[in-house]
């Protein structure tokens, strides 16, 4: 079935630094990729999404290129602040059940933590 | 413009009991989804409901339960509750079933 691979964390980074978190997926169809952000007691919240191959979702610094050919949907972002740290979620939406959103099967999640 | 608001916060039931489950969707939404999500876990997906019918279902057993109400709020109902399902219990709105979905802050739910 369709799943979602991420990098363990946590990953801990001093401001300013490069970041990266690897996703990986397997999915029948075409999908739509996403990565989500929890911030410490709170609700998950869309950082960027991906509809369509070579298609790059960007937000806030953060970046993400749908990369069909190696199946990865990997975040980036050239600078980090403290205020990035948090659980980063990459997800794809289910297209078995009618290519809803709502639908959406997570990874594991990675925990950034940017020090100052 | 209220959020996806859900209730309670927290609560602590034990093994065999029935639980219920609270969701306001936002404003002019008029679907909602359940996810799971355990400890060190991503969310997993339990069930949609859209204009008060389950529009589909993850890979959980019937005593996990939906309804959806005429003004798109929903509940998620759990019996029989057992130690595994203590979890965070996350609701999610959208406009419509295939719109951008907004969680809540979620329900912690710990089974003793």
């Amino acid at each position: 079935g369709n799943s979602v691979t991420q990098m363990e964390g946590p990953v801990t980074l001093s401001e300013e630094a490069f970041l990266t978190i690897n996703c990986t997926y397997t999915a029948t169809g075409y999908p739509s990729l996403f990565w989500y952000v929890q911030y410490p007691g709170e609700g998950l919240q869309l950082l960027l999404k991906a509809t369509k191959a070579d298609d790059k979702g960007s937000n806030k610094g953060f970046e993400a290129t749908y990369r069909k050919e190696t199946t990865s949907f990997h975040l980036e972002k050239g600078s980090v602040q403290v205020s990035d740290s948090a659980v980063y979620f990459c997800a794809l939406s289910d297209q078995n059940y009618g290519g809803s959103q709502g639908n959406l099967i997570f990874g594991k999640g990675t925990k950034l933590s940017v020090k100052p | 413009e209220t959020g996806v608001t859900q209730s309670p916060t927290h609560l602590i039931k034990t093994r065999g009991q029935q639980v219920t489950l609270r969701c306001s969707s936002q404003s002019g939404h008029n679907t909602v989804s359940w996810y799971q999500q355990a400890l060190g876990q991503g969310p997993q997906f339990i069930f949609q409901y859209y204009r008060e019918e389950e529009n589909g279902r993850g890979n959980f057993p019937p005593r996990f339960s939906g309804l959806q109400f005429p003004n798109y709020s929903s509940e998620l109902n759990v019996n029989a509750l057992e130690l595994d399902d203590s979890a965070l219990y996350l609701c999610a709105s959208s406009f419509t079933k295939n719109t951008e979905a907004f969680f809540g802050q979620g329900t912690r739910l710990t089974v003793v």
